[in-house]
């Protein structure tokens, strides 16, 4: 089975832009991330979501970050404008949902490395 | 506080022997999980092995296994006869149900290095 898809892998854009970047979870899975990954942070949740519903977009840092889930098989994370400082590697994971109801383990994808010059 | 703890910044290993990446965690929750995932310098996020509060032995996956020591609140990575291959930075994450999301919260991350 193929693993998370993100695309693009790479994104290089001038300050101001909008950035769009995509996901596609592992098919079945009942839970999708965003992840932000810096020097200065580590590895941040931004949001996530339960059957395309969003759950806690409380990681996310401001008004100018949106994410959506039209259906199961497809998330996007939107930078509108970007900022320098928002250069770093979104990463998406999905996972399916455990016995208890709650995620059972991420898998990741690739990622993609963000620059915002 | 920081939820999970990870103490070594950088690590050296010669190829073939073991190595132990440290990993302590603070947590009053008495249903969590430890997670370790692996990052190559090609970027992607790794999962290696997991680990339940309850569970009664330690979890092994091939060449790794966690050492869970939960009177200590530790949860090391062993990855035994170490390869070139396993160049990377070692993550820990653990959830818990405090706070009412079960979403891993990572550490800061080890980097580990093989030498040949």
């Amino acid at each position: 089975d193929a693993g998370v898809i993100q695309s693009p892998r790479h994104e290089v854009t001038e300050m101001g832009q909008e950035v769009t970047l995509r996901c596609k979870p592992i098919s079945g899975h009942d839970y999708l991330f965003w992840y932000r990954q810096t020097m200065m942070r580590g590895l941040e949740l931004l949001i996530y979501f339960n059957n395309n519903v969003p759950i806690d977009d409380s990681g996310m840092p401001e008004d100018r970050f949106s994410a959506k889930m039209p259906n199961a098989s497809f998330s996007t994370l939107k930078i509108q404008p970007s900022e320098p400082r928002d250069s770093a590697v979104y990463f998406c994971a999905s996972s399916s949902k455990g016995a208890s109801g709650d995620p059972d383990t991420q898998y990741f994808g690739p990622g993609t490395r963000l620059t915002v010059l | 506080a920081q939820k999970i703890t990870q103490t070594q910044p950088g690590m050296f290993v010669q190829e073939k022997e073991a190595v132990t990446l440290d990993c302590t965690y603070d947590t009053s929750d008495p249903s969590y999980g430890l997670f370790w995932y692996k990052q190559p310098s090609s970027g992607e996020m790794i999962f290696l092995i997991y680990q339940g509060s309850y569970d009664q032995q330690n979890a092994t996956e091939g060449r790794y296994s966690l050492n869970f020591q939960k009177a200590r609140k530790s949860a090391n990575l062993v990855i035994s006869a170490s390869q070139l291959g396993d160049s990377a930075m070692y993550f820990c994450a653990m959830r818990e149900r405090t706070g009412g999301s079960y979403i891993p919260t990572f550490g800061r991350g080890t980097s580990l290095i093989v030498h040949p």
